[in-house]
């Protein structure tokens, strides 16, 4: 079936290093790939999106790229911060069928002062 | 505008007793999503809901029932609770007609089965 795999957490960073996160996807058709966050004690956000191949989704300094040949959508940001200290979920959906969404199982990112 | 809410924040109940857990869409909003979250896990889609009929269904059993109301409201119903159902539940509104529409969650009921 459809399915996200995830790098494993938790990842622990010192404040301004490079940040990657990798995701990859088994899918049928063309979905369109997503990462969301969840900072801690809040709900799930929309961080960034991309719906078709080499399309690069940014946002607050993150970008990931749609790479259907290796049907994968690395989530980077080139120098992170404390506040990016949270649970980073990628996920995949289907335009044009219902708004299912399929989840990774997260990744928990510690930034160090 | 308000976002999507949730009740209870907090839940706990024992083995074999029922629950209701309730979700407010976001204004305008006419499709509801409700999603398991499993401690250290990502979110399971148990179904969703467009104008007040079920429109897609996860891989839950039927004790797992929902409800849509016509101010878009929604109600997700678990019979029968297992200890393994303990978990944050979240729901999710979106706007239009369901297909890869951005989802927008609420923060979660977080349900303890003893």
């Amino acid at each position: 079936g459809d399915s996200v795999t995830q790098m494993e957490g938790p990842v622990t960073l010192s404040e301004e290093a490079f940040l990657t996160i990798n995701c990859t996807y088994t899918a049928t058709g063309y979905p369109s790939l997503f990462w969301y966050v969840q900072y801690p004690g809040e709900g799930l956000q929309l961080l960034l999106k991309a719906t078709k191949a080499d399309d690069k989704g940014s946002n607050k300094g993150f970008e990931a790229t749609y790479r259907k040949e290796t049907t994968s959508f690395h989530l980077e940001k080139g120098s992170v911060q404390v506040s990016d200290s949270a649970v980073y979920f990628c996920a995949l959906t289907w335009p044009n069928r219902d708004d299912k969404i399929i989840f990774g199982k997260g990744t928990r990112l510690h930034i160090l002062p | 505008e308000t976002g999507v809410t949730q009740s209870p924040t907090h839940l706990i109940k024992t083995r074999g007793q029922q629950v209701t857990l309730r979700c407010s869409s976001q204004s305008g909003h006419n499709t509801v999503s409700w999603y398991q979250q499993a401690l250290g896990q990502g979110p399971q889609f148990i179904f969703q809901y467009y104008r007040e009929e079920e429109n897609g269904r996860g891989n839950f059993p039927p004790r797992f029932s929902g409800l849509q109301f016509p101010n878009y409201s929604s109600e997700l119903n678990v019979n029968a609770l297992e200890l393994d159902d303990s978990a944050l539940y979240l729901c999710a509104s979106s706007p239009g007609v369901p297909g890869g529409n951005e989802q927008f969650f609420g923060p979660g009921t977080r349900l303890t089965v003893l």
